[in-house]
């Protein structure tokens, strides 16, 4: 089955940093690549996500980046605030389920 | 137009008991997945319900069972619980069952504590 590997677990950055989480994955035949934030005591949310027939994709702050060759995908946050403080997960699924594969999350804390 | 919900918000329940969990989805949606979240861990898939079948199974023991309702609703079944039972559960809905991908949309979760 498929694995996904996610670092670091752990990230602190300063306000108005830059923030990486990169994500690696298993099978060569995931093509669909959602991100998730989950605050503290909250459910998990979709931010962004990625199909495998395009290599990168932005949303104001957020972009996310795949390399199908390498297997490994990326999550980029750029001016952060304390709001973004949060764990983040990645997942990687393929058609016929599309039943996502967690990474193991990255908690995110951005200091004022 | 309410999100999904999940019910009970906490459980505390004994070794060897049995516990159901509950789960409506958002309005409109008629697929539901249920996860488990272990402290510290990501979402892991348990099953998929779609048109009152299961339809997808990750790697569960027949230990947790589910169904789903005629109105799209599901209720997620653990029997003789274990100490590593202890977790947050998670539904999430979406539309259409697998073969095409919906964004899933999570309740909040329940979380049990196994003593």
């Amino acid at each position: 089955g498929e694995n996904v590997e996610q670092h670091p677990s752990t990230l602190s950055v300063q306000e108005g940093d830059s923030a990486v989480i990169k994500c690696t994955y298993s099978d060569s035949a995931s093509n669909y690549f959602p991100w998730y934030k989950q605050e503290l005591g909250k459910r998990p949310q979709l931010i962004i996500d990625i199909r495998s027939n395009v290599g990168e994709k932005k949303d104001q702050r957020i972009a996310v980046t795949l390399n199908k060759t390498a297997k490994h995908f990326s999550l980029h946050i750029t001016e952060t605030q304390p709001e973004d403080s949060a764990v983040y997960f990645c997942a990687a699924s393929k058609g016929g389920s599309y039943i996502p594969t967690f990474g193991r999350g990255t908690s995110l804390i951005v200091h004022p | 137009d309410a999100g999904v919900t999940q019910s009970p918000t906490h459980l505390i329940k004994t070794r060897g008991q049995q516990v159901t969990l509950r789960c409506s989805p958002k309005s409109g949606h008629d697929t539901v997945s249920w996860y488990q979240q272990a402290l510290g861990q990501g979402p892991q898939f348990i099953f998929q319900y779609y048109e009152e079948e299961e339809r997808q199974r990750g790697n569960f023991p027949d230990r947790f069972s589910g169904h789903q309702f005629p109105n799209y609703s599901s209720e997620l079944n653990v029997n003789a619980l274990l100490l590593g039972d202890s977790a947050l559960y998670l539904c999430a809905s979406s539309l259409g069952g697998s073969g095409s991908y919906n964004e899933q949309f999570f309740g909040p979760g329940t979380r049990l504590t196994v003593l």
